[in-house]
């Protein structure tokens, strides 16, 4: 079975760019989550989705990060417009069911001169 | 909020020999312990769990302890090898994953 796949895998853009990261669950699994891993801050739960639906989206830093889930098989984070400070590896997770074994994409690379 | 505190934050050894990492949860309704392998450069990968019915959990050289009086768990390995290398988290969950903050095991031949 394919794991959960995360495009692009590095993404170099300057300041002010929008940048749009994407993933694809597991098919068959119905929440997912986003999670950036900086050195200082570690592994942090941006928002999460339940059935498409975000359920939690506490850990979303600002208003210039969004995360949208239109189907059961894709979701994008944006950020807009983008800041140095958004420098960092960003991972996508599914599961099947609720506290269940979270399952990581490869991440995504991202970086901001 | 929900915290959980990891320690070490390294941790070397000999090969052959076994590491033990500790993990404190505040959540006390937090009923998942999962804990996750992460090699340089790689996504986290799951390697054992437990759920808060359950007091130790065994998986060949790997095994997970939780008590949940005193909101601890523990991850031990045995007869460590140098593939063993790797950051190691743990996480606390009742809905959502809060992750400790890692420790970075060295194994030396």
């Amino acid at each position: 079975d394919a794991g959960v796949i995360q495009s692009p895998r590095h993404e170099v853009t300057e300041m002010g760019q929008e940048v749009t990261l994407r993933c694809k669950p597991i098919s068959g699994h119905d929440y997912l989550f986003w999670y950036r891993q900086t050195m200082m801050r570690g592994l942090e739960l941006l928002i999460y989705f339940n059935n498409n639906v975000p359920i939690d989206d506490s850990g979303m830093p600002e208003d210039r990060f969004s995360a949208k889930m239109p189907n059961a098989s894709f979701s994008t984070l944006k950020i807009q417009p983008s800041e140095p400070r958004d420098s960092a590896v960003y991972f996508c997770a599914s599961s099947w069911g609720g506290n269940q074994p979270q399952h990581f994409g490869d991440g995504t690379r991202l970086s901001i001169l | 909020g929900e915290n959980v505190e990891q320690h070490p934050s390294t941790l070397s050894v000999q090969e052959g020999d076994s590491a033990v990492i500790k993990c404190t949860y505040s959540d006390s309704a937090s009923n998942y312990f999962p804990w996750y392998k992460q090699e340089l450069g790689k996504r986290p990968q799951l390697i054992i769990d437990i759920r808060s019915n359950v007091g130790e959990k065994k998986d060949q050289r790997i095994a997970v302890t939780l008590n949940k009086t005193a909101k601890h768990f523990s991850l031990h390995i045995t007869e460590t090898q140098p593939e063993d290398s790797a950051v190691y988290f743990c996480a606390a969950s009742r809905v959502k994953l809060i992750f400790g903050t890692g420790t970075r095991l060295q194994v030396f031949p």
